[in-house]
């Protein structure tokens, strides 16, 4: 079974500068998450989708942040002027439902803003 | 508000002892409790869940967490550490049917050889 995928791995760009994530969750997973890990803390929830639709984002910066998952399949994660403490991986998630609470992750994005 | 707790942020043991790592948690309700592993520049890979079934549950890898409710812990323990368990660990509380998870800081675990 292919897992997560998750591409850039890595990005570098300037602070104001624009930039985009992509996620594939596993085949069949409705729910999927991103998630911010800042070095040295643990994960924080950004974005919840089930299928198409958007679950919690609570915790998203919408002044510089969007999310979509077009077609409840792909996702994509952009941060729109960029700032340095937005440095940073991005972790992308999926799920087969919410019973068993169990999360798939991919590798992540590693962010760094100059 | 749910919540975790992660006691010690860096463990250093020694190839062949025991491990422990400490979690407390604070949940208005019974929650799903979990721990995942990081391995340096890998993803995050569930190493065991508590979901209300037995308080003692095993893991991947020999790890096992013991659920006390009375002592709002999830300590993770191995009786032997090996080389390659040296990652990040993070304690994680789910509220019940939300598919949310929510974080402790994270213990990094050091094995010596």
């Amino acid at each position: 079974e292919a897992g997560v995928a998750q591409s850039p791995r890595y990005k570098i760009i300037e602070k104001r500068q624009s930039v985009a994530f992509w996620c594939n969750p596993i085949s069949g997973h409705a729910t999927l998450y991103w998630y911010q890990q800042i070095l040295g803390q643990g994960p924080k929830l950004l974005i919840q989708f089930q299928n198409n639709g958007v679950v919690d984002d609570s915790q998203l910066p919408k002044d510089r942040f969007s999310a979509e998952r077009l077609k409840g399949v792909d996702s994509t994660l952009k941060i729109q002027p960029a700032k340095l403490e937005d440095s940073a991986v991005y972790l992308c998630a999926s799920s087969g439902g919410f019973i068993t609470g169990e999360l798939f992750f991919g590798e992540g994005s590693r962010l760094t803003v100059l | 508000a749910q919540s975790v707790t992660q006691l010690d942020s860096h463990v250093s043991v020694s190839e062949g002892t025991p491990v422990l790592l400490r979690c407390n948690y604070s949940s208005s309700y019974s929650p799903s409790l979990f721990w995942y592993v990081q391995h340096p520049n890998k993803g995050l890979q569930l190493l065991l869940k508590y979901t209300s079934a037995a308080t003692l549950v095993k893991g991947i890898n020999g790890f096992e967490a013991e659920f006390k409710k009375s002592e709002t812990s999830f300590h993770l323990t191995k009786p032997s550490a090996h080389m390659s368990d040296a990652a990040e660990y993070f304690c994680v509380v789910s509220p019940r049917y939300t598919g949310k998870l929510i974080f402790g800081q994270g213990t990094t675990l050091q094995v010596k050889p």
